[in-house]
Formats: structure tokens, C-alpha cells, sequence
């Protein structure tokens, strides 16, 4: 089965450091680039980093260019993203995304991870 | 940036109705446009991709349409399960931007 499973989320204080995973399986991890979305409370989807398949070219929306790293390990078949100095405009549900190569187009999506900042 | 206006931002519809979302683009993007569903507290899902290519497994009564720089999704016989937020998404260039979302809503 096809799948990417988020873990990491949780509560952390304004300023604070936080590592999600997302776990991928099913597919061949090492041909996709992964990206990362996520949705504030209430809001609507955010795009705001990409890694490609093999790690050499990452990009990141202003948002969070500067606190977070996108990376990857494709001996494990994981995807990461270190989130620092974080502030409570970052609270958010994260997703991972990727979509079958050719597609153009998100068509594989993780569960979501919470990540809550506030003191 | 390329800005995706998604109009309107939530409409109240019946079961059986015909729904259009639309889905503007700052600049051309081809047809690089894709369609999502999202219900709550789940992970979107791929509705349309290619502006209007339809995903496999999706029902028939959903379909996609494109005009210069206006997208369209058209629901063509509102069903339950069809009650949702829908988002668009342009993949012609990073960032791969979303539009505001449209959430349709029982009337």
C-alpha cells in the first residue's frame, strides 16, 4: 500500500525546536520530490517547502525561510523537517505530499501531523 | 508568486444541484491546475489534476474545465458525501500555490 505516515507534532513554546518525520512506503521514495503543506486552524492549505528526489535542491516560502530545514533520507525512506524559533502563527496541521512522477499533481498524502505553539 | 483566486469562498447547495468553483490565475499556467476535496479533519484528495484529467476513482459527476487563465470544477449532481471544502492548486511553477479554498456547505 501506498502511504506516508507523519509523526513529531506536538506542543512547544514560542521560540522553541520541533523535528517531524514522514515515513513513506509502497513507493520507490528515491524517484520523488516531497513537499511539504500545512493548515493553520481553520484555514486553508499553505505550500510552503519542496526537496527533490535526491536532496540536492530544496525551496522554501518566505514563511519559514531561515527557521526550517526540509531533508531526507532515502536509505530510510523518511522525510524530515526541522522546525526552529518557532512562533504561534506556525500552529498548524503539517502534511507531507508527493505525487506520482508525470502527474504533476499531489496525489499521495500523509495523515498530518498537529504542531501547537503557545506558551 | 503565482496567486490562485478561488471563488466563491463557500456556497450553500442542495443535494442534486450542479456546483461551479473557479479558480482564477495570476499569470498562465497552462493547464497545470489540479482539483482537491478535502472533508474534516482528513488529508486532501486528488479530484482533477491536468485542469481536467479525472483522478482514478473519482466519480464522473465531477469534472474539470479551463479557460485561458480561468479554471473550472464542476459537481454535476450534488450527492452527500459531496459536502467539503475544495481547493485548487497550480503546479506550473514553485511555489506550487493553493487557492483559498471553497466550502460548500448544505443549504
Amino acid at each position: 500500500e501506498v502511504q506516508l505516515v507523519e509523526s513529531g507534532g506536538g506542543l512547544v513554546q514560542p521560540g522553541g525546536s520541533l523535528r517531524l518525520s514522514c515515513a513513506a512506503s509502497g513507493f520507490t521514495f528515491s524517484s520523488y520530490a516531497m513537499h511539504w503543506v500545512r493548515q493553520a486552524p481553520g484555514k486553508g492549505l499553505e505550500y510552503f517547502s519542496v526537496i527533490s528526489s535526491n536532496g540536492g535542491g530544496t525551496y522554501y516560502a518566505n514563511s519559514v525561510k531561515g527557521r526550517f530545514t526540509i531533508s531526507r533520507d532515502n536509505s530510510k525512506n523518511t522525510l524530515y523537517l526541522q522546525m526552529g524559533s518557532l512562533r504561534a502563527e506556525d500552529t498548524a496541521v503539517y502534511y507531507c505530499a508527493t505525487g506520482t512522477p508525470g502527474l504533476s499533481a499531489f496525489d499521495i498524502w500523509g495523515q498530518g501531523t498537529m504542531v501547537t505553539v503557545s506558551s | 508568486d503565482i496567486q490562485m483566486t478561488q471563488s466563491p469562498s463557500s456556497l450553500s447547495a442542495s443535494v442534486g444541484d450542479r456546483v461551479t468553483i473557479t479558480c482564477r490565475a495570476s499569470q498562465s499556467i497552462s493547464r497545470y491546475l489540479n482539483w482537491y476535496q478535502q472533508m474534516p479533519g482528513k488529508a486532501p484528495k486528488l479530484l482533477i489534476y491536468g485542469a481536467s484529467s479525472l483522478q482514478s476513482g473519482v466519480p464522473s459527476r465531477f469534472s474539470g474545465s479551463v479557460s485561458g487563465t480561468d479554471f473550472t470544477l464542476t459537481i454535476r449532481s450534488l450527492q452527500p458525501e459531496d459536502f467539503a471544502t475544495y481547493y485548487c492548486q497550480q503546479t506550473h511553477s514553485t511555489p506550487l500555490t493553493f487557492g483559498g479554498g471553497t466550502k460548500v456547505e448544505i443549504k
